[in-house]
């Protein structure tokens, strides 16, 4: 079983739709979480960055972490065509190395 | 300011070839990467340097070498290319020393890499 799993998708969706993407984890010790975007043919990019459990909001996107069923989310409102990329959840525990998702493809068309 | 950089961007090996791949950051930063990228695979790290004259071993490092030639630059050598090792490279830079820090991760535009 990986560490972290994730939809490799595609998930398509309408302009405007609301978006839910998520990661399972198996270590409990893991309490530094992120999400990554990467456009094709690009290299990944930091998008949003949560420390324990919690909701943190940035614009459209909203990240959720829920330690107790290690789950973590990622939303996104009024998705844009530009948001269409793949998605990676990255997991680390302090003192160690960051664990990425295999990445979920989201593609928003207009 | 280039951020990250890599060269080459494509390169085909044969079986047996052996090549280096350049990577250098202008940000000063401590903490530099070298990550490969399969179909479903996410990102594996294969080795990373915490600060200049260190390199330590990440999840896939067999068929790898690295050198951290200075606090900028930071090379990844296959010696022997096997098909196995076709791929996209990415090397990625943190400003923190300490692994577990959550600066966050610069990555490069990636090398894509075929073994025939």
């Amino acid at each position: 079983q990986k560490e972290v799993e994730q939809d490799p998708g595609p998930l398509s969706v309408p302009e405007g739709a609301i978006v839910s993407l998520n990661c399972t984890y198996s270590n409990s010790a893991f309490q530094y979480f992120m999400w990554y975007r990467q456009y094709s043919r690009k290299g990944p990019e930091l998008l949003m960055y949560t420390y324990s459990s919690g909701n943190k909001e940035d614009g459209r996107f909203t990240a959720q972490v829920d330690k107790s069923s290690k789950y973590i989310s990622l939303f996104i409102r009024d998705s844009q065509p530009s948001d269409s990329a793949t998605y990676l959840c990255a997991i680390s525990s302090a003192g160690n190395m960051l664990t990425f998702g295999g990445g979920t493809r989201l593609m928003v068309k207009p | 300011n280039a951020g990250v950089t890599q060269t080459p961007k494509f390169q085909v090996l044969k079986t047996g070839q052996s090549m280096t791949l350049q990577c250098a950051q202008d940000m000063n930063h401590n903490s530099m990467y070298w990550y490969r990228q399969d179909p479903g695979m996410g990102l594996r790290l294969i080795y990373y340097s915490a600060s200049e004259g260190t390199t330590d071993k990440g999840e896939v490092p067999n068929g790898y070498n690295v050198s951290r030639l200075n606090k900028r630059e930071f090379s990844l050598r296959l010696e022997s290319a096997a098909p196995s090792q076709t791929s996209v490279y990415f090397c990625a830079s943190r400003g923190g020393i300490y692994v577990g820090d959550t600066d966050t991760q610069y990555f490069g535009p990636g090398t894509r890499l075929t073994v025939l």
